[in-house]
């Protein structure tokens, strides 16, 4: 089946760093999209990409769809106590509209 | 707008009991919804696609039977969990499809059912 491998798997830094996360698949994906969870809440849509090659921003986090529809990275700028959570990436089937997701960057961030 | 909401937020039975768990799409209309089971410290796992007005599509492995889904209205869908026992104990999250601010359709989380099963 299809996978998605998201890495890195866990992230701790020190506020005001940025960070860089990214999502590799062996299928292509039409749509990539990237969603931060918070403990017992369900994910939220932070980024949702539509065409190979955009490059597309939300405050900020930017996000971008590889050339090959194949991978897809997020970044986050000077990150804040408040970016902690986990963040998935997930390719989302065209014909179907299922997402599959990556295993999860957990992120920390020391005040 | 694309609000999604689920009751209840976290719910215990006993082994043997069944569980029924909503999902509403507060703003919006959906055809389709979807459901997840997510484990611990594990990413979301697809359980089934429901469909409203015709039957679920569920994922290899996945037991019908057991995890039963009704999506009778373009609202609400609901999970039932049949003769729940402990190895069903999970976090379930409910999405559905709709048109974000591009114009595309986006997929939208539910804030999950936490289910305890004794």
């Amino acid at each position: 089946g299809q996978q998605l491998n998201q890495s890195p798997q866990s992230m701790f830094i020190q506020e005001g760093e940025d960070v860089s996360m990214n999502c590799t698949s062996s299928s292509i994906f039409n749509t990539w999209l990237w969603y931060k969870q918070d403990p017992g809440e369900g994910p939220v849509l932070l980024i949702a990409l539509y065409k190979a090659g955009e490059l597309t921003s939300n405050g900020r986090l930017t996000a971008q769809f590889g050339i090959t529809r194949k991978d897809s990275f997020l970044n986050i700028s000077a990150s804040i106590p408040s970016d902690v959570g986990i963040y998935f990436c997930a390719g989302q089937l065209s014909n179907t509209g299922k997402l599959i997701f990556g295993q999860g960057t957990t992120l920390q961030v020391k005040p | 707008g694309a609000v999604v909401s689920q009751h209840p937020s976290w719910v215990i039975c006993k082994s043997g009991t069944s569980v029924k768990i909503e999902c509403r799409s507060l703003d919006f209309q959906a055809t389709t919804m979807f459901w997840y089971r997510q484990f611990p410290k594990q990413s979301l796992m697809l359980m089934a696609t429901s469909n409203e007005g015709s039957k679920a599509t569920y994922e290899q492995g996945v037991e019908k039977d057991k995890f039963l889904i009704n999506h009778a209205s373009l609202t609400l869908s609901t999970l039932t969990v049949t003769s729940a026992h402990p190895e069903d104990s999970s976090f379930y999250i409910c999405s559905a499809d709709a048109r974000g601010t591009g114009g595309q359709y986006e997929q939208y989380f539910g804030p999950g059912t936490r289910l305890t099963v004794t």
